[in-house]
């Protein structure tokens, strides 16, 4: 079974802060991943992808990927209100399935 | 709107009825996932079609599911002789060649 684990939180930050949430994966030959966030009540939205070791930076937003320790994270800087929602990491396993899996996802709270 | 498009956005039926969830992919993309998220839960895959073909369904339930991606037309997941269990949030999502994949709205099923 390939899993995907997240910290279900909540996550508390107040605004301005630096938000940072983890991911860790069993499939040690997974190539993709991907961060998506969901509103309550909304569907998932990609803010997110990375395949390579090392950081990617978009706006606020960088993720962080270590294939070596099966680790990838997300870190929001000077967090809003509006951040305020479900991070949910998903990963392309290897074998060719093409099939992303998704962790449980951690629910952020940006306090003002 | 070039987006995934799903509906209908609510869907209301009574024990023992049909359900017909569609998903419109993007424009593009030929890859198409099914996903179910009940409240408070991750996202679990169902299926990955392809066109005319179905590649995985290793997550949907043995009976009354299935899922079809036409040559022609949109995605169908179909829930046969609905129980109050199958109650939840059905996502659709799409990708070009299994990498980035995007999300529509989703259809949530009630069932009375």
């Amino acid at each position: 079974q390939k899993e995907v684990e997240q910290n279900p939180g909540p996550l508390s930050v107040p605004e301005g802060a630096i938000a940072s949430l983890n991911c860790t994966y069993s499939d040690r030959g997974s190539q993709s991943f991907f961060w998506y966030r969901q509103y309550s009540g909304k569907s998932p939205e990609l803010i997110m992808s990375i395949y390579s070791n090392g950081d990617k930076e978009d706006g606020r937003f960088t993720a962080q990927l270590n294939k070596a320790s099966q680790y990838v994270s997300l870190l929001i800087r000077d967090s809003q209100p509006s951040d305020s929602a479900t991070y949910l990491c998903a990963v392309v396993p290897s074998g060719g399935s093409y099939i992303p899996t998704f962790g449980r996802g951690t629910s952020l709270i940006v306090h003002p | 709107n070039a987006g995934v498009m799903q509906n209908p956005r609510h869907l209301v039926r009574r024990r023992g009825q049909e359900a017909r969830l569609r998903c419109s992919p993007m424009k593009g993309h030929s890859h198409v996932y099914w996903y179910r998220q009940l409240p408070e839960e991750g996202l679990k895959f169902m299926v990955y079609l392809q066109k005319e073909n179905i590649i995985d369904e290793s997550g949907m339930p043995k009976e009354r599911f299935s899922a079809e991606f036409p040559k022609e037309g949109p995605s169908i997941l179909r829930i046969q002789q609905v129980v109050r269990g199958d109650s939840a949030a059905y996502f659709c999502a799409s990708s070009r060649q299994g990498d980035e994949a995007f999300f529509g709205q989703g259809t949530r099923l009630t069932v009375v």
